[in-house]
């Protein structure tokens, strides 16, 4: 199998604070995992690719300062939204894959709502 | 820019029927192809992946890569409410990212 949890599945906060969203696989190391954001009936993007030890690549309008990638282990990478605000509320989505150009499989999906 | 061009749907399709969803792509070097369903409010969940010219089957789906016309297709036979989801082609070139389509919403109707 291939199994991805992520935590929390849901999360309401206030502008201004931080929210962090942890992504496990749980039965296998993943060299490499995703972190996509998708806005209510509208496609995957790609916020960033992080490999494990080293520093997340973040795609071309994503802020690396305001959303912060930890991938510390093989099972473990975790996404850090700083002083978040309204607009940030989204869908934001994990993915692990054992290697950089394998399958993905994605987590459950961690739901963001800012007041 | 590499793309992944998807039908947006609705796909109407009745219980019992074949369902088949077509996805084209942009880049001819594309390697990888990959077929996820996603629920409504749910995150994405692979289906098929396919490398290769040529049908893989899988219970009742099956996919189907032709790199000479750059399309791969799903068919989904025996179709089932429980498959009514938007499906998402994806594609990938060499080490670069996946390329989503924007997902074919498909219904199938009892």
């Amino acid at each position: 199998g291939a199994v991805v949890s992520q935590h929390p599945s849901r999360v309401i906060c206030k502008s201004g604070t931080s929210v962090k969203i942890e992504c496990r696989s749980l039965d296998f190391q993943a060299t490499t995992m995703f972190w996509y954001r998708q806005f209510p009936k509208q496609s995957l993007m790609l916020m960033a690719t992080s490999n494990e030890g080293s520093k997340a690549t973040y795609e071309q309008g994503v802020e690396k300062d305001k959303f912060l990638i930890n991938h510390a282990s093989l099972t473990l990478s975790t996404l850090t939204v700083t002083s978040a605000h309204p607009e940030d509320s989204s869908f934001y989505i994990c993915s692990a894959s054992r290697s950089p150009y394998g399958e993905q499989y994605f987590g459950p999906g961690t739901r963001l709502t800012v007041t | 820019q590499k793309e992944v061009e998807q039908n947006s749907g609705p796909l109407s399709v009745p219980e019992g029927a074949i369902a088949s969803l077509n996805c084209t792509y942009s880049d001819r070097g594309s390697q990888s192809f990959f077929w996820y369903r996603q629920y409504s409010g749910k995150s994405p969940e692979l289906i098929m992946s396919i490398y290769s010219n040529g049908d893989k089957e899988d219970g009742r789906f099956t996919a189907q890569l032709n790199k000479a016309s750059q399309y791969v297709s799903l068919l989904i036979r025996d179709s089932q409410p429980s498959d009514s989801a938007t499906y998402l082609c994806a594609a990938q070139f060499g080490n670069e990212k996946l390329t989503f389509g924007t997902g074919t919403r498909l219904t199938i109707i009892p």
